[in-house]
């Protein structure tokens, strides 16, 4: 079956503007988790949803940074005003249910110029 | 709080040598520990994992025991192969009213023929 999809793969923003980033979960799976991947690191975690409700946002590095998961499928992350150090790989994970294996998609570079 | 230190690499080996790469946490409560593994060009996966102290978790001839009185989960392979080059993730899991996963900065291990 499909695995964990992110699109873009790849986004260039300037520095100052939005961008959107989508994660599409494998289907059935309730948790859903987003980390950032700075080159030469593992990933932090960022955030995670059960469903539709955020449980933890702690890893967040800023108010810029916002994610959603409006319906508890698909999740987007948002990072307004973007800033150099937003320059990452970020990672969203699905799994069934706490606890479980966590499935990877293959990641959004962001490069912010 | 939690962490994971992993060593530093790159790790090179040549094929059918012994692999250990060492991995300790800090943690609060009772944490669950994984090992990741990102091949060349692909996203995270799980490798094996290990939900309490003293469980062996074991795959693809990887095996790691999580070592409650060291806080130790090494990674250990009796005889790499060519195929195994990729680098490793040790994390670990804690329930914090949501589900955070930690990981380490990753090990890069070439293996040589």
């Amino acid at each position: 079956g499909a695995g964990v999809s992110q699109s873009p793969r790849y986004k260039v923003a300037k520095r100052g503007q939005d961008v959107a980033l989508r994660c599409d979960p494998i289907s059935g799976h309730v948790s859903l988790f987003w980390y950032q991947q700075a080159l030469g690191q593992g990933p932090e975690f960022l955030t995670y949803f059960q469903n539709e409700a955020q449980l933890d946002k702690s890893g967040l590095p800023s108010d810029r940074f916002f994610a959603e998961r409006p319906e508890g499928s698909v999740s987007t992350l948002k990072i307004q005003r973007t800033q150099q150090e937003d320059s990452a790989v970020y990672l969203c994970a699905s799994s069934f249910g706490q606890g479980n294996e966590q499935y990877f998609g293959p990641g959004t570079r962001l490069t912010v110029t | 709080g939690n962490s994971v230190t992993q060593m530093e690499g790159p790790v090179t080996l040549s094929e059918e040598a012994f692999l250990t790469i060492n991995c300790t946490y800090t943690a609060t409560g009772y944490p669950s520990l994984f090992w990741y593994v990102q091949y060349p060009g692909e996203g995270l996966q799980l490798l094996l994992k290990a939900t309490k102290a003293d469980d062996k978790g074991s795959n693809k001839g990887f095996e790691a025991t999580y070592r409650k009185e060291t806080t130790s989960f090494h990674l250990e392979k009796g005889s790499v192969q060519v195929s195994d080059s990729a680098v490793y993730f040790c994390a670990l899991s804690v329930d914090t009213g949501g589900f955070k996963t930690i990981f380490g900065a990753g090990t890069r291990l070439f293996v040589k023929a």
